[in-house]
């Protein structure tokens, strides 16, 4: 059972406001990442980091930003957010050793900007 | 390039019949890992199966059977005997061994309709 938790689960917010989205994993696991979907359900990795001080843009192109000051916590935060961010953005982590271990997700955030 | 083509988009049966999803990958890596993600309707992400690419070992776990065949570059995954609970979107996934992301499909929705 992976314990990784992301708040708020649900998120209705206006246009201009910033937003912080919260990601906790109690597992001790190094490397985390970001995953935004789309409606069409393709997945895509906007955000990672394999540690604390570490983080590094994912594949698409993203105007939010990360943090990981802790290793347990990796919030995703959008300065200003507009409709095109209306998405849902879920959470994953793993062990750093062994290239075999699964990411493990947390149950996601559905924002959507009014 | 690393691509994995989930081509079903969409799949609806009726309960205990048997379904096979099809998951093609291309990979340029001679070591690859590979996952099944199943997505249901509460949104989070849950792990199914991994393989490594050396291990062409097919995998039975209860209603769930994997086939690994490395000549054709499949990984399909059936669901024997399905149920309603079942129902979900399923992701096919890549591990891109350099760069340690994941590379997913585009997902099946699959409807297990009584």
């Amino acid at each position: 059972e992976a314990d990784i938790y992301q708040t708020p689960r649900y998120l209705v917010i206006g246009t201009g406001k910033k937003i912080t989205l919260e990601c906790s994993q109690t597992m001790g696991h190094d490397k985390m990442y970001w995953y935004q979907q789309d409606p069409g359900m393709e997945l895509h990795l906007i955000h990672y980091s394999y540690g604390v001080n570490s983080t590094e843009k994912g594949d698409l192109s993203s105007e939010s930003t990360v943090s990981r000051i802790r290793t347990e916590h990796f919030p995703l935060t959008l300065e200003s957010a507009r409709p095109s961010h209306t998405s849902q953005y879920l959470c994953a982590s793993r062990r750093r050793e062994g290239s075999y271990n699964e990411q493990f997700f947390g149950p996601g955030t559905r924002l959507t900007v009014l | 390039a690393q691509k994995v083509t989930q081509a079903q988009t969409e799949i609806s049966v009726v309960e205990k019949e048997d379904v096979t999803l099809d998951c093609v990958y291309e990979t340029r890596d001679t070591t690859y890992y590979l996952f099944w993600y199943k997505q249901p309707p509460s949104g989070e992400l849950v792990f199914l199966i991994r393989r490594n690419s050396f291990d062409e070992q097919n995998e039975i776990s209860g209603r769930y059977s994997w086939n690994f065949q490395k000549s054709t570059s499949s990984f399909n995954f059936t669901i024997t005997a399905s149920q309603v609970v079942d129902s979900a979107v399923y992701f096919c996934a890549l591990r891109d061994y350099n760069t340690d992301k994941l590379i997913f499909g585009t997902g099946t929705r699959l409807q297990v309709f009584p």
